[in-house]
């Protein structure tokens, strides 16, 4: 069975603050690992990483896929109290599961003032 | 247009009702996914659309039947649900199955009495 892991849970820090969530799986035929944030309502989609050591960034937020060690990171630099969300990964795999996501548990990231 | 819509925003129904939940997407997206999403948890895949066709069905109860009538709408027709069946559900659209870059939409919030 397909597996996505997130850690720590739960992360408390301040404004300024830089933080790494950490993401590790075990799929069959990986395809993609998709880093997600939600607020009160719908998962808005931040990046997708396919290819291993390449680094995505957008402002103050970067990922990185690590597949031979089969884990990625997202990174947060000089966080803001708007970045408290939680952060969901998920992998989409091929084969029998072509087109379906699996999701981490989340970590659900709070920023103080 | 990048958006996904749901109707209703919010929704109370008795376990003898009938009732419909509705997705919405005009970006071109030939597949599309039905999620629910409990309290405090990742979102769970319940069905997935590619051209009109169900591709994927995760085991869901009868009770949950989608319906996919072109490729910008999809329907989840609910009948005779349970308590256990509140949640928020949350429709999704992809380029294809193929791609898993997945836009979500803002969700329905259910709640079974």
């Amino acid at each position: 069975e397909d597996k996505v892991v997130q850690s720590p849970l739960s992360l408390v820090v301040h404004e300024g603050d830089t933080v790494t969530l950490n993401c590790s799986y075990e799929v069959t035929n990986f395809r993609s690992l998709l880093w997600y944030k939600q607020e009160k309502k719908a998962p808005t989609f931040l990046f997708m990483l396919t290819s291993s050591g390449i680094e995505k960034k957008s402002g103050r937020l970067s990922s990185i896929l690590d597949k031979k060690e089969l884990f990625s990171i997202l990174n947060i630099t000089a966080t803001q109290t708007g970045d408290s969300a939680v952060y969901l990964c998920a992998v989409g795999a091929g084969g029998t599961s072509y087109g379906k996501l699996t999701f981490g548990q989340g970590t659900i990231l709070t920023v103080h003032p | 247009d990048t958006e996904v819509t749901q109707t209703p925003k919010h929704l109370v129904m008795g376990m003898t009702n009938k009732k419909s939940l509705k997705c919405e997407q005009h970006m071109g997206h030939r597949a599309m996914y039905w999620y629910k999403q409990k309290a405090k948890k990742p979102p769970e895949l319940m069905f997935v659309y590619s051209y009109e066709k169900l591709s994927i069905n995760e085991s869901v109860p009868s009770r949950f039947s989608p319906e996919c009538p072109n490729s910008s709408l999809l329907n989840l027709h609910l009948h005779a649900l349970q308590p256990e069946d509140s949640a928020l559900y949350l429709c999704a659209s992809s380029s294809g199955v193929g791609y898993n870059e997945q836009f979500f939409g803002p969700g329905t919030r259910l709640t079974v009495l």
